[in-house]
């Protein structure tokens, strides 16, 4: 199984500013990763896949890099919609189909 | 637009069974795998089963194996998990999720739309 560990667990970010968050997996996966955003009360929205590539419909102030075993995904300049939790999850080995334990962006 | 509307959850004592329904509209049902995913409220997300746009290829979280079947219907664009001898570490927000891919394993691929989920409580 593939382990993904997220980090930092929470940042604390002001409006305006850049985020970065960290994947890092147990395993190299390629660019086999996948990035979600998850607000409160609301189901997880795919944000990124395959490490690199937005989803339909997703700013172009989120973006993802990194292959092999460290993935970062990048808030350019944070809008107020942008806090929220982050999850990423491995396509690479399954089953299971692994998800990291997420990264939780707060307003600073 | 995509819509995957969960039904079926709610209170169950321990060992009893339930079965989760999600009604999928807005694609094309038959072309796409389809998963469950689960999550404690406040906690991660745990992948739970897959099954191909054919139901020719099924995959469960070893958790679940034996107790959980994943199906679906392409006729009525339907897509099931029965649970059975459910435990109180089932208790968890069931998500329907679609694949970007028939297969639902295209490493390249991801799960680009979440239904709102249904709450499934396990108690005695």
């Amino acid at each position: 199984e593939v382990v993904l560990t997220q980090s930092p667990a929470i940042v604390s970010v002001s409006p305006g500013e850049r985020a970065t968050l960290s994947c890092r997996t147990s395993q190299n996966i390629n660019t086999y990763l996948a990035w979600y955003q998850q607000k409160p009360g609301q189901a997880p929205r795919l944000l990124i896949y395959d490490a690199s590539n937005r989803a339909t419909g997703i700013p172009a102030r989120f973006s993802g890099s990194g292959s092999g075993t460290d993935f970062t995904l990048t808030i350019s300049s944070l809008e107020p919609e942008d806090f929220a939790v982050y999850f990423c999850q491995q396509r690479y080995l399954w089953p299971p189909n692994t998800f990291g334990g997420g990264t939780k962006v707060e307003i600073k | 637009e995509v819509q995957l509307v969960e039904s079926g959850g709610g209170l169950v004592q321990p060992g009893r069974s339930l079965r989760l329904s999600c009604a999928a509209s807005g694609f094309s049902f038959d072309d796409y795998a389809m998963h469950w995913v689960r999550q404690v409220p406040g906690k991660g997300l745990e992948w739970v089963s897959r099954i191909s746009w054919n139901s020719g290829s099924i995959d469960y979280v070893d958790s679940v194996k034996g107790r959980f079947t994943i199906s679906r219907d392409n006729g009525r664009n339907f897509l099931y998990l029965q649970m059975s001898s459910l435990r109180e570490e089932d208790t968890a927000l069931y998500y329907c999720v679609k694949d970007m891919d028939g297969s639902g394993i295209n490493p390249h691929d991801a799960f680009d739309f979440w239904g709102q989920g249904t709450m499934v409580i396990v108690s005695s």
